[in-house]
Formats: structure tokens, sequence, C-alpha cells
């Protein structure tokens, strides 16, 4: 049982370039999220789907689009790289939402040079 | 603004003592508090969760002490082991969206043996 699986786990980006971050479930969970992590500043949710086709602004989506075209597979990408998104990118899967645990991948460390 | 404020940032605690970490929140419409725990390298496990109608969960060594009325809750690590050392994260969320569940910023445990 894997349960969220991210890809890949680390990536160096030149400022400007693009990249897709995959994110797959096996948990047939409905509602997936994508976070970032940076020092002192927990997590915070970049953007979350509710189910296949769906996909909505989380806290800090600016810079980001995401797509959920399978309900197993939530991709995050980065259209135009700049430095300020340096951060390491979790998944997070649930199988109805907030009041029940989240299920993480182990993340992407992104740097932005 | 931060949703909920976790403290302290660091902690060292010796091998076999208590580590305590503390949350604060301000909206009463959370109904679900979660935390996790998260190693170097990993993303973040949910460790143990309560709801407000109990005042405290304990699952083995871990424990969550719960006070409506002061909206705060914390977490006790008792008989604190070096293989404890981790990222700590309280988190809270309530009604029924798909986005608000609030991170705090995290506390660095570090169990010295």
């Amino acid at each position: 049982n894997a349960g969220v699986t991210q890809t890949p786990k680390f990536r160096v980006l030149k400022t400007g370039q693009s990249m897709t971050l995959l994110c797959a479930q096996d948990m047939n969970h409905e509602y997936m999220y994508w976070y970032r992590q940076d020092p002192g500043m927990g997590l915070r949710l970049i953007h979350y789907s509710v189910g296949e086709g769906t996909t909505a602004k989380g806290e800090v989506p600016d810079g980001y689009n995401v797509s959920r075209l399978k309900k197993q597979n939530f991709l995050l990408g980065l259209e135009s790289a700049a430095p300020s998104q340096t951060s390491v990118y979790f998944c997070a899967s649930s199988p109805h939402g907030t009041n029940y645990g989240y299920t993480f991948g182990s993340g992407t460390r992104l740097t932005v040079v | 603004q931060q949703q909920v404020k976790q403290s302290p940032q660091s902690l060292i605690v010796q091998k076999g003592g208590i580590s305590i970490i503390n949350c604060a929140y301000e909206n009463t419409a959370f109904d679900y508090f979660p935390w996790y725990q998260q190693f170097p390298g990993k993303g973040p496990a949910l460790l143990i969760a309560i709801r407000p109608d109990v005042s405290e969960k304990k699952e083995g060594r871990f424990t969550i002490s719960f006070n409506k009325s002061a909206k705060q809750f914390s977490l006790h690590i008792m008989d604190s082991q070096p293989g404890d050392s981790a990222t700590y994260f309280c988190a809270a969320s309530g009604g029924t969206g798909a986005n608000n569940l609030f991170f705090g910023t995290g506390t660095r445990l570090t169990v010295i043996p």
C-alpha cells in the first residue's frame, strides 16, 4: 500500500523554467491538497481539489496551477519558476475533508536559482 | 493572520523527560484538533487528534490536553525518547469546508540521551 507518492523528490530549476509535480494516491480519497513548507511558516495551502475534475485556490495560489483529471492524481504546475518558489512541496489526501486525518507524501524539494 | 499559534519554536528535552508543546486558536468554530509528526526528509504523519467534547486524549506516551474555554490545546510526550526527535505541528479545523485546516508553525523537538 503506497499511500501518497510524489515525484520527483528533488529538482533544481532555473528562473523562468517550468515544471510539473506529480502526486498519486491509491486510497481512493476524494480530497487532495498541495502545500508548501517554508522555515518558520509551517504548511501553507496552495491549491486543493474536492474530487475528480475540480480544483480551488488555497492560501498562496499565485504562480501555481493544478489539474485533477483523474481521481488518483493531482498535478501542480509552475509555469515560470521564481526564486521565491524555492520550497518543499507536499501533497496530501483525505477521504472526506479537513475533519479527518490527512495522508501526506514524502515531499519534493525544489530549488529555483 | 496565523489561525493557530504554536509554541515553542524549538524544544530540547532530556531522555525520559516530558515534552510539552502548546497551541492556541481564536476561531470558536474549530472542532477538530490534530497533531502531526514530521521526521527529517519525510512528510507529516497524523499522530493523534481530539475533538472538543473531551478534555484529554491519550495514546501511549502521547496525550492531548484540550481547554475549550481558554481556546488552547497541548501535546504532552511522556518519557520522551531520542526517537521522538521530530517536528510537531498542531492544526485546527471546523465546519464542512475542504480548505479550513490550519497548521501551526511547528516545533522542532530534540530529545538528548
